[in-house]
């Protein structure tokens, strides 16, 4: 069976400074990976998604991951933070069938 | 294309009374999802479709809930009777069928108040 764990629920930056949410999948076959964004009051909008092609894998508004399949992880990072990418993150694993599996989302706060 | 279309964007209503809330997928999506959010709960998938087929409901609360996709562009998520635990934002998203990529593409949520 697929599944995430994201290993912060609430991360907290200073503007300028990187960020790094952090992810962990468990799969039973290659997995296709996402990241979701969530901002307050809004829906869910992709940021990027890993489909076995490259590792390092480049979203919009400059966040990218990285997918390591030795340690079943696939970070969020961002070298530098902006007021803008307040919101929730979601870590998502393909399940298969057409199905996504959510992680719990972790908040990003970016403070002034 | 517009995107995933939901309506309406904010439901009240009173104990008892039936809620339908709206869904119009992308065009040419084969997909069409369900799913419903609550800070207790997070965001919880609670049936999805595949070529108007219900294909898992295994999400769904109760009997009190039901969801209908007649034809390839409409959806409908109804709640008969509603109660206030059913309090939440109610998303739509659909996708492509295309390989194992399986990208989802949300609509903005009905943001559902029962009082």
């Amino acid at each position: 069976a697929q599944s995430v764990t994201q290993l912060d629920s609430h991360v907290s930056v200073s503007e300028g400074t990187p960020v790094l949410l952090r992810c962990n999948y468990s799969s039973s076959y290659s997995p296709s990976l996402f990241w979701y964004v969530q901002h307050p009051n809004k829906g869910l909008q992709l940021l990027l998604k890993y489909t076995s092609a490259a590792t390092l894998v480049k979203g919009i508004n400059g966040f990218e991951a990285e997918f390591k399949k030795s340690e079943t992880s696939f970070h969020l990072t961002k070298p530098s933070a902006h007021m803008s990418d307040a919101a929730e993150y979601f870590c998502v694993v393909s399940g298969g069938t057409g199905k996504l599996i959510f992680g719990q989302g972790t908040t990003l706060q970016v403070k002034p | 294309d517009a995107g995933v279309i939901q309506s309406p964007r904010h439901e009240v209503t009173e104990m008892g009374q039936e809620v339908t809330l709206r869904c119009k997928p992308i065009s040419g999506h084969d997909y069409l999802f369900w799913y419903r959010q609550t800070m207790m709960r997070g965001l919880e998938l609670l049936i999805y479709f595949n070529n108007n087929v219900p294909i898992d409901d295994s999400g769904m609360p109760e009997d009190r809930f039901s969801a209908k996709m007649p034809n390839a562009s409409f959806s409908t998520l109804k709640i008969q009777p509603s109660e206030p635990r059913d309090s939440a934002v109610y998303f739509c998203a659909s996708s492509a069928e295309g390989g194992s990529v399986y990208e989802q593409y949300f609509g903005p949520g009905t943001r559902l108040t029962v009082t």
